[in-house]
């Protein structure tokens, strides 16, 4: 069965840092979302993506963030300089053009900033 | 601003017994999501509820939506310890944006 797949699985990194999160969506989806799970509290969501624009994003999806799909088949969140509280779980997630209502998510990256 | 809120946020069950878990929500929405989380793990579709009465089973689990009440359901009938997890709902405030809010998460815990 097709997977959304996230790479690193840990990440850790600097205060100040820039970090790229990596996602490959299931092949025939069109639209992608990245999500975030701070330890211990709920998913919130940041950013959703269609035919290579944003289409939705949240209040916490500032200019430290971006979003691209530099090929066919990748999916990247960049934070531009971490922060402490970006430590987090991100996950990524996909759904297909019929199907929208149904996000299929990744395995998600712990991202641990110092 | 939209809340999400689930209660219990902890639950304790025997096997065997039932139990709801309530999701409510403060605004307009005719979409509502269940999700389940196992511990570090990613999170799994459980059931998608697209209208006003919609009802949805699988296996020990059953989800409604009430959209004038703003609250969702899910039932768990005669509890399995494989059920322990973390049971998100998540609410599509706008139709059409699919911008999840999530709740606050009930995590359960079934005892053998």
């Amino acid at each position: 069965e097709p997977e959304v797949t996230q790479t690193p699985s840990h990440q850790v990194t600097q205060m100040g840092q820039e970090v790229i999160l990596r996602c490959v969506p299931i092949s025939n989806h069109l639209y992608f979302y990245w999500y975030r799970q701070i330890l211990g509290q709920k998913v919130e969501f940041l950013v959703s993506f269609y035919n290579n624009e944003i289409s939705e994003k949240s209040e916490i999806f500032d200019d430290q963030f971006s979003v691209e799909r530099p090929d066919g088949s990748n999916f990247t969140l960049k934070i531009r300089s971490t922060k402490l509280e970006d430590s987090a779980m991100y996950f990524c997630a996909s759904s297909p053009l019929d199907r929208r209502e149904t996000q299929y998510f990744g395995p998600g990256t712990r991202l641990l900033v110092l | 601003e939209l809340k999400v809120e689930q209660n219990p946020l902890f639950l304790s069950m025997q096997e065997g017994k039932n139990y709801t878990i309530y999701c409510n929500y403060s605004t307009t929405s005719d979409r509502l999501y269940w999700y389940r989380q196992d511990p570090g793990k990613s999170l799994e579709s459980l059931f998608v509820l697209l209208s006003n009465g919609a009802v949805k089973q699988e296996g020990r689990l059953m989800a409604s939506l009430d959209t004038k009440a703003r609250l969702s359901t899910l039932h768990i009938t005669a509890a399995v310890h494989d059920l322990s997890a973390t049971y998100f709902c998540a609410v599509d405030p706008s139709s059409g944006t699919y911008k999840y809010i999530f709740g606050t998460g009930t995590r359960l815990k079934v005892l053998a």
